[in-house]
């Protein structure tokens, strides 16, 4: 199976800082690929899929980019709600694969 | 407004089985690919299953094949997952997800829209 890695695991930022998270993969998965956003105690909210399209509701201080195997998640401007964990997740072949996670805290 | 209700969930010995539920609402179940998500206590996100909308094609974790099954009724608009053999390391929240499903020319891509609020399912003894 393709193995995701996440980096960092966690970081500290402040309201108003950006903030890039990256995601790997093992091998190629083209764009393949989604993010989405985790509150403690609340389901999975999808932010971002096909590696860069936005979801609608989203707001557009959150973009994706990348292809093949590097993948960052970019917060442009961090606000108070944005405080959670990030997961990225293949969809190139089965098994989906999520990465391990990153916390992002005030 | 999709809805996604799970149920089942509870405490189970170790070698029992389970079935989860997750009642659907707001959509047209029918036509949806549906997946189960679970996250162990304070663990990250693992994908367990989907299923096709009529339920010919299922797709399954490694560790979870030959123990799982998932299975849909498109008339109830529910999906299940039946779980046997169940271990301690299968201890976790239990999320049902849509899968709302976007293609371009290039492919299709998995886009888990909606989420219900997750059963817990704890394996011990």
């Amino acid at each position: 199976a393709i193995q995701m890695t996440q980096s960092p695991s966690s970081l500290s930022a402040s309201v108003g800082d950006r903030v890039t998270i990256t995601c790997r993969a093992s091998q190629g998965v083209r764009n393949d690929l989604g993010w989405y956003q985790q509150k403690p105690g609340r389901a999975p909210k999808l932010l971002i899929y096909a590696a860069s399209i936005l979801e609608g509701g989203v707001p557009s201080r959150f973009s994706g980019s990348g292809s093949g195997t590097e993948f960052t998640l970019t917060i442009s401007s961090l606000e108070p709600e944005d405080f959670a964990t990030y997961y990225c997740v293949h969809d190139y072949n089965y098994p989906l694969i999520f990465g391990p996670g990153t916390k992002v805290e005030i | 407004e999709v809805q996604l209700v799970e149920s089942g969930g509870g405490l189970v010995q170790p070698g029992g089985s389970l079935r989860l539920s997750c009642a659907a609402s707001g959509f047209v179940f029918s036509t949806s690919w549906m997946n189960w998500v679970r996250q162990a206590p304070g663990k990250g996100l693992e994908w367990v299953a989907n299923v096709n909308p009529d339920g010919s094609e299922r797709n399954y974790l490694d560790s979870v094949k030959g123990r799982f099954t998932i299975s849909r009724d498109n008339a109830k608009n529910s999906l299940y997952l039946h779980m046997n053999s169940l271990r301690a390391d299968d201890t976790s929240v239990y999320y049902c997800a849509r899968d709302r499903a976007y293609c371009d020319r290039a492919s299709c891509y998995t886009v888990l829209d909606s989420w219900g609020q997750g059963t817990l399912v704890t394996v011990s003894s």
